[in-house]
């Protein structure tokens, strides 16, 4: 697609539920980038995959989260037991190659855990 | 290590008049800034970027910015408002390329900046 799509828009959980949250990325590009926004703050950094490979994983705030790549194409960011911290937007980015090059970031999910 | 420190978390303005968004950066060496702006339920989109090459850079919509290694700034201008340009902006710092360690192009936003224009 021409874009970065992210699914769903918006997701509700129950406190202690399981989400899985999509990113299609724009065709061919290399690198592939996961942020958090929370409310009235910037987006942070999550993890960073180089095609199939999950290059850096610092920023996932605990072992709940989970992302991965298998293809090198779709991807997607697991968190397991819910927890009503984890309310934030999740932003996915990719870029063609590695290195401050052309990023596009998608619309995000909104997560909101009740 | 990497930071960047957005100076006003909000701007207000009225149509027509300058805009100033003040941003400073902190770097271990030469970093890669750039400007995002956030509409609501949007996307990010990139306003401009500054990688090394002229300090006065121009990106889209009329805004500019000047990056001062001096004052370790990178202040994001426009000589007269919209309406249209009301929206959360960020000031981001990516390590450069090649830098050493993990330089793939990981970027640090700041705490944004809320910009209202007034008619």
């Amino acid at each position: 697609g021409a874009g970065v799509s992210q699914s769903p828009r918006y997701k509700v959980a129950k406190r202690g539920q399981d989400v899985a949250l999509r990113c299609d990325p724009i065709s061919g590009h290399v690198s592939l980038f996961w942020y958090q926004q929370a409310l009235g703050q910037g987006p942070e950094f999550l993890t960073y995959f180089q095609n199939e490979a999950q290059l850096d994983k610092s920023g996932l705030p605990s072992d709940r989260f989970f992302a991965e790549r298998p293809e090198g194409s779709v991807s997607t960011l697991k968190i397991q037991r819910t927890q009503q911290e984890d309310s934030a937007v999740y932003l996915c980015a990719s870029s063609p190659r590695t290195g401050n090059n052309g990023y596009t970031f998608g619309s995000g999910t909104r997560l909101t855990v009740v | 290590a990497q930071s960047v420190t957005q100076l006003d978390s909000h701007v207000s303005v009225s149509e027509g008049t300058p805009v100033l968004l003040r941003c400073n950066y902190s770097s271990s060496y030469s970093p890669s800034l750039f400007w995002y702006v956030q509409h609501p339920n949007k996307g990010l989109q990139l306003l401009l970027k500054y990688t090394s090459a002229a300090t006065l850079v121009k990106g889209i919509n009329g805004f500019e910015a000047e990056f001062k290694k001096s004052e370790t700034s990178f202040h994001l201008t426009k000589p007269s408002a919209h309406m249209s340009d009301a929206a959360e902006y960020f000031c981001v710092v990516s390590d450069a390329p090649n830098a050493g360690g993990t330089s793939y192009g990981k970027l640090t936003f700041g705490q944004g900046t809320i910009l209202t224009v007034h008619p």
